[in-house]
């Protein structure tokens, strides 16, 4: 079954910088897309950009171009997320998802 | 982008009773639709892709039905651990998901 494991959230000061992990099983990794999603705290679902297959093509949402990097290592079944230039309002849970979001997530708080 | 839109946004149901909830697409998206379960701190959980096919180990009084830009959702007979918040999600193009509707106690 599909399965993703998020790593590496925490307490970062604004204006720092994390990078985000996931391990994906249970499906043949480089034949998707991958995205990540975030969730504020009291607040929905939004889709942050995703990567291409190959790793050639990555697309971001307007609010963090510029300060965030997808990239993928196929050959470990692994997604990343570079965070960059980080803002109180980036504190939210960040999944990774290929088509559906099968992982628990990963917090990350932007605070002094 | 494909704007996603779930009504209502609050839901008041009775124990045992039917809930149905609704999402509806911007454009037509097929059947790449998701349906998510979150409860208070807690990640989503998947109930239904594909439109209507049901996530493992999710209970049969869960349905997903609809197809282009008309989707439900519908708990069959309403137990205390469905009291939370779903989302409908679609993927035909990248990603994107509704605000959610919260099903409450009546």
């Amino acid at each position: 079954e599909m399965q993703m494991v998020e790593s590496g959230g925490g307490l970062v000061q604004p204006g720092g910088s994390l990078r985000l992990s996931c391990v994906a099983s249970g499906f043949t990794f480089t034949n998707y897309w991958m995205s990540w999603v975030r969730q504020a705290p009291g607040k929905g679902l939004e889709w942050v950009g995703n990567i291409k297959e190959d790793g050639s093509e990555t697309f971001y949402v307007d609010s963090v171009k510029g300060r965030f990097t997808i990239s993928r290592d196929n050959a470990k079944n692994s997604l990343f997320l570079q965070m960059n230039s980080l803002r109180a309002e980036d504190t939210a849970v960040y999944y990774c998802a290929s088509t559906v979001i099968r992982g628990q997530g990963t917090l990350v708080t932007v605070s002094s | 982008e494909i704007v996603m839109t779930q009504s209502p946004a609050t839901l008041s149901v009775s124990p045992g009773e039917r809930a149905t909830l609704s999402c509806r697409a911007s454009q037509s998206i097929s059947s790449n639709v998701a349906w998510y379960q979150q409860r208070p701190g807690q990640a989503p959980r998947l109930l239904i892709y594909d439109a209507s096919t049901r996530a493992t180990g999710i209970p049969a009084r869960f349905s997903g039905s609809g197809s282009g830009t008309e989707f439900t959702l519908t708990i069959s007979s309403l137990q205390s651990e469905d009291f939370a918040i779903y989302y409908c999600q679609q993927y035909r193009n990248w990603l994107s998901f509704g605000g959610g509707t919260k099903v409450e106690i009546k």
